[in-house]
C-alpha cells in the first residue's frame, strides 16, 4: 500500500491564481480530510468527508472547495489564491469502523505571493 | 467546542526522560493522541488512549491521563537525539464532530548532547 500520497509536494501561486492539490489514499478508508498547519496554531481542519458524494465543513473552511467522487480521491480546490492560504497542507484518512489511526500523507507547502 | 493547550518548547538532555503534556476541555467520551512530526514531514501516530482509561505504555513511551484535570502527558523514556521533533496532542469526540481532530499547538522538543 502507498497509504496517503499528495500532490505537488511544494507550489508557488500568486494572488488569484487557482489550483487543485490532490490527495489519495488505497487503503479503502471512509473518511478522509484536509487540515492546514501554521506557525504556532497547530493543525485547523478544512474540509472532510465520511464517504464518497458527502463532504462536510471544517474548522476554516473559506476559500476552498473540495468533492469526493470516489473513496479514494480527495481533492482541495483554492478558488482564488490569497496570501492567508500561505500554509503546509495535510490531508489523511481513516476506517469509520475501529479507525482510531489517522494516517497522513506528507504535506503539500503553499506559497501565495 | 473544543480546546487543547499545550507548552510550546521543551529541552532535555540525552539519555534523560521527557516528559511533554497537554490539557483537553472536552467533557464527552473521547480519543486522546499524541502525534510526532519530524522537520519536513507529515505526522506520524505515536500512541492513542481513550478517556475511560489512566495509563498506556508502549515500550519507551508512557501516556499518562488525569481525567479529573483533563491533563494528558506524554512520557519518553531514554531520550535520543532522534527523538527531536514537534510533539501534538489531539482530540477526537468519539461521537459526533465527523472526522475532527483538534490539535494542539504543537511542543518542539530539542534533545541535546
Amino acid at each position: 500500500n502507498a497509504g496517503v500520497t499528495q500532490t505537488p509536494k511544494f507550489q508557488v501561486l500568486k494572488t488569484g491564481q487557482s489550483m487543485t492539490l490532490q490527495c489519495a489514499q488505497d487503503m479503502n478508508h471512509e473518511y478522509m480530510s484536509w487540515y492546514r498547519q501554521d506557525p504556532g496554531m497547530g493543525l485547523r481542519l478544512i474540509h472532510y468527508s465520511v464517504g464518497a458524494g458527502i463532504t462536510d465543513q471544517g474548522e476554516v473552511p473559506n476559500g476552498y472547495n473540495v468533492s469526493r467522487s470516489t473513496t479514494e480521491d480527495f481533492p482541495l480546490r483554492l478558488l482564488s489564491a490569497a496570501p492567508s492560504q500561505t500554509s503546509v497542507y495535510f490531508c489523511a484518512s481513516r476506517t469509520r469502523v475501529g479507525g482510531e489511526t489517522q494516517y497522513f500523507g506528507p504535506g503539500t507547502r503553499l506559497l501565495v505571493l | 467546542g473544543e480546546d487543547v493547550e499545550q507548552s510550546l518548547f521543551l529541552s532535555v538532555r540525552e539519555g534523560d526522560s521527557s516528559v511533554i503534556n497537554c490539557t483537553y476541555t472536552d467533557s464527552s467520551s473521547t480519543y486522546l493522541y499524541w502525534y510526532k512530526q519530524e522537520p519536513g514531514a507529515g505526522l506520524q501516530l505515536l500512541t492513542y488512549i481513550f478517556s475511560n482509561m489512566d495509563m498506556k505504555q508502549d515500550q519507551r513511551l508512557t501516556v499518562l491521563l488525569n481525567k479529573k484535570d483533563k491533563h494528558l502527558s506524554l512520557r519518553i523514556a531514554d531520550t535520543q537525539t532522534g527523538d527531536s521533533a514537534i510533539y501534538f496532542c489531539a482530540e477526537r469526540p468519539l461521537t459526533g464532530g465527523g472526522n475532527k481532530l483538534t490539535f494542539g499547538t504543537g511542543t518542539q522538543l530539542k534533545v541535546e548532547l
